[in-house]
C-alpha cells in the first residue's frame, strides 16, 4: 500500500533558527507532492506543491521543499522561523493512476517555535 | 483565497442522535471530499464526490453517508451517533483543472457523549 512517513511527530526550535521537517513516501510510480499547514482550530492550508519540473519548490511564508526521487523524499525547510510558524504540518502525496485527485497524508509534524 | 465553509464548528451530542455536518463551497469546484482527523493520526478520506449525483467511499470505512444534489453543497450525515464517531471532520474541494490541489474548510469538531 502507498504511504507517507513523517519522521518527526514534534519539532521544537528557537525563533530565527532554521528548520527541516522530513517526509518520505513509498512509490514505484510518479507522484505529486504537497505540504499543508494547520493552525490551531483551523483547516489545512496549502504551503507548496510539486507537480513536475524543478525539484526545488518555493511556497508561502518563506517555506521551500526539495523533491528527491532517488530517496523518495520531499523535505520542508525554512531558513529562519517565526513564532507564528507554530502549527502542524502535513505532507501528502497523490499518485499517477490512483483515484483521481485523492491524497494520502502523513501523520503530521507539530512545529513549536520558542522565543 | 479558498471559500469553503463548514457548520457547525463544534457539536456535542448524545448517543443515538442523527446529525448532519454541512459543507459548502463557492468556487464552483467539481470534486469534494470528507476527511476524518484524529490527534497524531493521518487524515483519512471517508467520502468523495466527482460532481452532482456522484458519491464514492474513501479509504476509511465510515458509518456516515453523503449526498451531492448541488455542486456547492456536500453534507455528511450520521444516522445514529456513537462515541466512536468523536473526531474532527474536514471538508475539502478541488478543481480538476488545477491539478490535485485541495482546499479545506475549517473543520467540525464532534463530541458524542
Amino acid at each position: 500500500a502507498q504511504s507517507v512517513t513523517q519522521l518527526d511527530s514534534q519539532v521544537p526550535v528557537f525563533e530565527e533558527a532554521p528548520v527541516e521537517l522530513r517526509c518520505n513516501y513509498s512509490s514505484s510510480v510518479s507522484v505529486y507532492l504537497f505540504w499543508y499547514v494547520q493552525y490551531p482550530n483551523q483547516g489545512l492550508q496549502l504551503l507548496l506543491k510539486y507537480l513536475s519540473g524543478s525539484t526545488l519548490v518555493k511556497g508561502i511564508n518563506g517555506f521551500e521543499a526539495e523533491f528527491n526521487k532517488s530517496q523518495t523524499s520531499f523535505h520542508l525547510r525554512k531558513p529562519s522561523v517565526h513564532i507564528s510558524d507554530t502549527a502542524e504540518y502535513f505532507c501528502a502525496v497523490s499518485y499517477y493512476g490512483g483515484s483521481q485527485g485523492n491524497l494520502i497524508f502523513g501523520k503530521g509534524t507539530k512545529l513549536s517555535v520558542k522565543p | 483565497e479558498a471559500d469553503i465553509y463548514q457548520t457547525p464548528r463544534y457539536l456535542v451530542i448524545g448517543t443515538g442522535k442523527k446529525i448532519t455536518l454541512e459543507c459548502s463551497q463557492t468556487m464552483g469546484h467539481d470534486k469534494m471530499y470528507w476527511y476524518q482527523q484524529d490527534p497524531g493520526m493521518e487524515l483519512h478520506l471517508i467520502h468523495y464526490s466527482y460532481g452532482v449525483n456522484s458519491t464514492e467511499k474513501g479509504d476509511l470505512s465510515s458509518e456516515s453517508t453523503v449526498s451531492r444534489i448541488r455542486t456547492e453543497h456536500f453534507p455528511l450525515t450520521l444516522e445514529s451517533a456513537r462515541p466512536s464517531h468523536t473526531s474532527q471532520y474536514l471538508c475539502a474541494s478541488s478543481d480538476t483543472r488545477e491539478v490535485e490541489t485541495q482546499y479545506f474548510g475549517p473543520g467540525t469538531r464532534l463530541l458524542v457523549l
